[in-house]
């Protein structure tokens, strides 16, 4: 079975960069991933689909400070410049039609 | 721009029913699966339903199969989710997601979403 493992929580100061990792458990590797965004009090937000190859494609006007890339069963969602409104609750998601546990844990990243 | 508006949230008795529905715009709908997610108060993501983008084929979450149905009108551009037998742990926001591809036949991942619905259950 599928399952989507994420840190829960990563921390980061004003301006600097951070990396948040979504790990796809054993004999996953191939999958691509969804990256999304929850703003305190919002509802979520789509930033980007991330292949295994770490080719992805990012959702409508999602700024050039958010990147994807991929090693082997370790998905990345890299933010650079961090910004306050950046502090928010990132999921991976998967999709397979007998997969339950979609959205991996979450990860609530806080700008300092 | 797409646009996926929910509505039909609202306080309900437990062992009750409660339609939600979720307008469509800005794509064409009929091309694209759809899926409800959910999230209870403080806690992650649950996905809970998927439909085919022409109402063929559904999958549903264990923790809802047998009680949630999903269905579409692709005339009225509209996603529904019907709930019976409500239970406590149902209590949620409720979201509605279009699929990321166009005609696939067993869903992939979610590119947009609605700004979600409020059910709670409770006596």
């Amino acid at each position: 079975q599928l399952v989507l493992t994420q840190s829960p929580s990563a921390s980061a100061s004003l301006g600097a960069s951070v990396k948040l990792t979504c790990t796809l458990s054993s004999g996953h590797s191939s999958y691509a991933i969804a990256w999304h965004q929850q703003q305190p009090e919002k509802g979520p937000r789509y930033l980007m689909k991330l292949n295994s190859d770490g080719s992805h494609s990012k959702g409508d006007g999602i700024p050039d400070r958010f990147s994807g890339s991929s090693s082997g069963a370790e998905r990345y969602l890299t933010i650079s410049s961090l910004q306050s409104e950046d502090e928010a609750d990132y999921y991976c998601q998967t999709w397979g039609t007998g997969i339950q546990r979609v959205f991996g844990g979450g990860t609530k990243l806080t700008v300092l | 721009q797409v646009q996926l508006v929910e509505s039909g949230g609202g306080v309900v008795q437990p062992g009750g029913s409660l339609r939600l529905s979720c307008a469509a715009s800005g794509f064409t709908f009929s091309s694209y699966g759809m899926h409800w997610v959910r999230q209870a108060p403080g806690k992650g993501l649950e996905w809970v339903a998927f439909i085919r983008y022409d109402g063929s084929n559904k999958y549903y979450a264990d923790s809802v199969k047998g009680r949630f149905t999903i269905s579409r009108d692709n005339s009225k551009n509209t996603l529904y989710l019907q709930m019976n037998s409500l239970r406590a742990e149902d209590t949620a926001v409720y979201y509605c997601a279009k699929d990321i591809g166009e005609y696939y036949g067993s869903g992939s991942l979610i590119d947009y979403w609605g700004q979600g619905t409020l059910v709670t259950v409770s006596s």
